[in-house]
């Protein structure tokens, strides 16, 4: 298996502009993590889906960010309008959670850099 | 969730053994310890986890008090490729999905592993 995909790597766009980060969890995983990382908040859970369905979106920062999962193998996570301060890197993470799971540690993805000016 | 104290870092020679600390004085009888590293630009690499016994795998130890309220995750020949964030986190099994809730990092512990 490839790992958890995730594009674009790195992402530059003026402030205003909407943002599209996409994730591909690992095939057959059941549970999908979006994570933000910046300098000063270190690395923060935005929101995370088990079996398509949203279970936890209290990390959203507010009503710019929406997440979605439209099937299990595809994710998105968008930023309408953008501003400066979301500039950090974005993670996304997959894992197989379940009664009867064998490993159900996450695996993380290689991130997509935002820069927004 | 219980909330994790590890120091901020720490350095090791190459070749030598890194032990990384990581106090947990509030954990639950149904909360796991779980270690996860992060390389420098790249996404957190799960290392290990447990719940009471001791834990051995291909890249690390954990060793867990008895009384669970602390542990320490070994890297019994630390080489330059482990300089990286640590991260201790304690993690809840959920008893109706049987799965883990989610993973909140703290600030870890940077090791620097030096030649």
């Amino acid at each position: 298996d490839a790992g958890v995909i995730q594009s674009p790597r790195h992402e530059v766009t003026e402030m205003g502009q909407e943002v599209t980060l996409r994730c591909k969890p690992i095939s057959g995983h059941n549970s999908l993590f979006w994570y933000r990382q910046t300098m000063m908040r270190g690395l923060e859970l935005l929101i995370y889906f088990n079996n398509n369905v949203p279970i936890d979106d209290s990390g959203m920062p507010e009503d710019r960010f929406s997440a979605k999962m439209p099937n299990a193998s595809f994710s998105t996570l968008k930023i309408q309008p953008s501003e400066p301060r979301d500039s950090a890197v974005y993670f996304c993470a997959s894992s197989l959670q379940g009664q009867g799971a064998v490993n159900t540690e996450a695996f993380f993805g290689q991130g997509t850099r935002l820069t927004v000016v | 969730d219980a909330k994790t104290t590890q120091p901020t870092s720490m350095d090791c020679a190459e070749g030598r053994a890194a032990n990384l600390p990581c106090n947990h004085s509030t954990i639950s009888g149904n909360e796991y310890v779980y270690w996860y590293r992060q390389i420098h630009s790249q996404g957190p690499q799960y290392i290990i986890h447990g719940l009471k016994n001791n834990e051995t795998n291909e890249m690390a130890s954990l060793i867990i008090t008895e009384d669970r309220k602390s542990s320490t995750l070994i890297l019994p020949h630390a080489t330059l490729r482990d300089t990286a964030v640590y991260y201790c986190i304690v993690r809840a099994r959920d008893p109706f999905s049987g799965g883990y809730n989610k993973l909140i990092f703290g600030a870890g512990t940077r090791l620097a592993v030096h030649p």
